[in-house]
C-alpha cells in the first residue's frame, strides 16, 4: 500500500544549528500537510503544499514539496528550545483520500 | 471558534472490558477521523466519517467501530480491550474529507491504559 516514509527519525541539534527532515511518498501526493506535536500534546497543523516545487517561509521554517510531488522537506533555521518536538508530515492516499501520516521526526534542541 | 473537544481526557479499563471515547469536532467541520497513536507505531488511522457515513476505514480489527451523529460528533468504541490497546487517540475534524485540500484540526485527545 501507499506510504510515507520521514527520515530522520529523530534529531538532536544545539541551539542555534539549523535542522531538517525529509519526507517521501512512495506514489504522488495531490498534496502534503506539515504537523507539530510538542512533548505530551496533540498534532498542529503548520502549512499545507499544494503545486510542484512549491516553497513556503513560516518565519524561520521553510517547507519545500518536490517537482514530483513524491517528497517534501521542512527546515528550520537557528533552532530555538521552542522547536522541539516531533514533525509529522502527511498525504492523502491516491485510492482513498485518507491521510497518511509519515512516522515523524523528533526534535531535540540541547540549549 | 472553540478547537476539538475529546471526551475523556483519561481512562483506565481493564482487559475485556469495553471502552467509548468521544468526540466533538469544530463548529462548521463535517469530517471526523481517528487515530491511535502508541510510541511505537506512531499516528495509525482508525476510520473517517463524514456526514454520518465511514469513509475510510483503517488495518484494525473489528474491535474497534466508531458513528457520526447527525451534529457531527463522533464515537468509537472499543469492545474485549487488550493491554496492546493502551494508547492515546486522537481525534480530529476538517471541513470536507480529507481527501481535499483541508487540514485536520486535532483534539488533546484521550489516554487510554488497560491493566
Amino acid at each position: 500500500g501507499q506510504q510515507v516514509m520521514q527520515i530522520p527519525q529523530y534529531q538532536h541539534v544545539q541551539e542555534g544549528e539549523d535542522f531538517t527532515t525529509y519526507c517521501n511518498s512512495s506514489t504522488t501526493l495531490s498534496n502534503i500537510q506539515w504537523y507539530k506535536q510538542r512533548p505530551g500534546g496533540h498534532p498542529v497543523f503548520l502549512i499545507q503544499l499544494v503545486k510542484s516545487g512549491e516553497v513556503k517561509k513560516q518565519k524561520r521554517l521553510t517547507f519545500q514539496f518536490g517537482e514530483a510531488k513524491k517528497n517534501s522537506s521542512l527546515h528550520i533555521t537557528a533552532t530555538q528550545t521552542t522547536d522541539v518536538g516531533t514533525y509529522f508530515c502527511a498525504g492523502p492516499s491516491s485510492n482513498t483520500g485518507k491521510l497518511i501520516f509519515g512516522q515523524g521526526t523528533t526534535l531535540q534542541v540541547k540549549p | 471558534k472553540a478547537g476539538v473537544t475529546q471526551t475523556p481526557r483519561y481512562l483506565i479499563k481493564t482487559r475485556g472490558q469495553q471502552v467509548t471515547l468521544s468526540c466533538s469536532p469544530i463548529s462548521g467541520h463535517r469530517s471526523v477521523s481517528w487515530y491511535q497513536q502508541t510510541p511505537g507505531q506512531g499516528l495509525q488511522f482508525l476510520f473517517e466519517y463524514f456526514s454520518e457515513t465511514q469513509r475510510n476505514k483503517g488495518n484494525f480489527p473489528g474491535r474497534f467501530s466508531g458513528r457520526q451523529f447527525s451534529n457531527s460528533r463522533s464515537e468509537m468504541n472499543v469492545s474485549t480491550l487488550e493491554l496492546g490497546d493502551s494508547a492515546l487517540y486522537l481525534c480530529a475534524s476538517s471541513k470536507e474529507p480529507t481527501g481535499l485540500t483541508y487540514e485536520q484540526y486535532f483534539g488533546p485527545g484521550t489516554r487510554l491504559t488497560v491493566t
